[in-house]
C-alpha cells in the first residue's frame, strides 16, 4: 500500500527566509502528490498537486513543489515566508492506476517567525 | 454552493454508545473517506468507497463501520469497540484520477 514520510515534526524559519517542507513517498507505479495545509480546528485545504509533465508544480499563496522521481521526494517550497504561512502541512499521495486510496503523512508544523 | 459537510461540528458522548458522524457532499464525486487525525500522528485512513454500495478498510478500521447507499453520504459510526474514540474526524471526497480531494471542516468527537 501506499505510504508517506514527512521526517521532520516542525519546521521553523524567520519570516522572509526560504520555506522548505519535506516529503517522501512509496507508491506501486507512477504517483498522483498532493500538498494540504490546515489551520486549527479546521479540513484540509488544497495547495498544489503533480501529475504528469513539468517536475516543479507552482500552486496556491506562492507555494511550489518539486517532484523528483529517483529519490522518490516531493518537497514543498515558499522562497519567502510570511508568518500567515504558520500552519500545518500535509503531504498526500495516491497511485496512478488501481486503487483511489489516499494516503496522507503525519504532517509538519511550520512556524514562521516575525 | 458545492461542498462537502460534515455534521456535528462537535459530538459528546458517553462511553460505550455507538455515534453516527455524517458526511454529504454535492460534487457529484465517485470516492469518499474518512480519516482521523490525532496529535502528532497525521491523518490516518479509516474507510474509503470508490463506488456507491461499496468500500474498503483503512489502516485504522476496527471499531468503525461505514455505508454508502448513496453517492452523496458516507456516514461513519463508531461503535463501542472503538478502544479511544476521542478524536478529530474529517472526510473527505474526490473524483475519480488526478482530481484533488476535497475536505470537510470535520467533526470534533469527545467520548467521556
Amino acid at each position: 500500500a501506499q505510504s508517506v514520510a514527512q521526517p521532520e515534526d516542525q519546521v521553523n524559519v524567520a519570516e522572509g527566509n526560504p520555506l522548505t517542507v519535506k516529503c517522501t513517498y512509496s507508491v506501486s507505479g507512477n504517483p498522483y502528490l498532493f500538498w494540504y495545509v490546515q489551520y486549527p480546528n479546521r479540513g484540509l485545504q488544497f495547495l498544489l498537486k503533480y501529475i504528469t509533465g513539468d517536475n516543479l508544480v507552482k500552486g496556491s499563496y506562492g507555494f511550489e513543489a518539486e517532484f523528483n522521481k529517483s529519490q522518490t521526494s516531493f518537497h514543498l517550497k515558499k522562497p519567502s515566508a510570511l508568518v500567515s504561512d504558520s500552519a500545518l502541512y500535509f503531504c498526500a499521495v495516491r497511485p496512478f492506476y488501481g486503487n483511489n486510496r489516499l494516503a496522507f503523512g503525519k504532517g509538519n508544523q511550520v512556524v514562521v517567525i516575525p | 454552493d458545492g461542498g462537502i459537510t460534515q455534521s456535528p461540528k462537535y459530538l459528546f458522548r458517553k462511553e460505550g454508545q455507538n455515534v453516527t458522524l455524517s458526511c454529504e457532499q454535492n460534487l457529484n464525486h465517485d470516492a469518499m473517506y474518512w480519516y482521523r487525525q490525532d496529535p502528532g500522528q497525521g491523518l490516518r485512513l479509516i474507510y474509503y468507497s470508490q463506488i456507491v454500495n461499496d468500500f474498503q478498510k483503512g489502516d485504522i478500521a476496527e471499531g468503525y463501520s461505514v455505508s454508502r447507499e448513496k453517492k452523496e453520504s458516507f456516514p461513519l459510526t463508531v461503535t463501542s469497540a472503538q478502544k479511544n474514540p476521542t478524536a478529530f474526524y474529517l472526510c473527505a471526497s474526490s473524483p475519480q484520477g488526478e482530481t484533488e480531494a476535497f475536505f470537510g471542516q470535520g467533526t470534533r468527537l469527545t467520548v467521556v
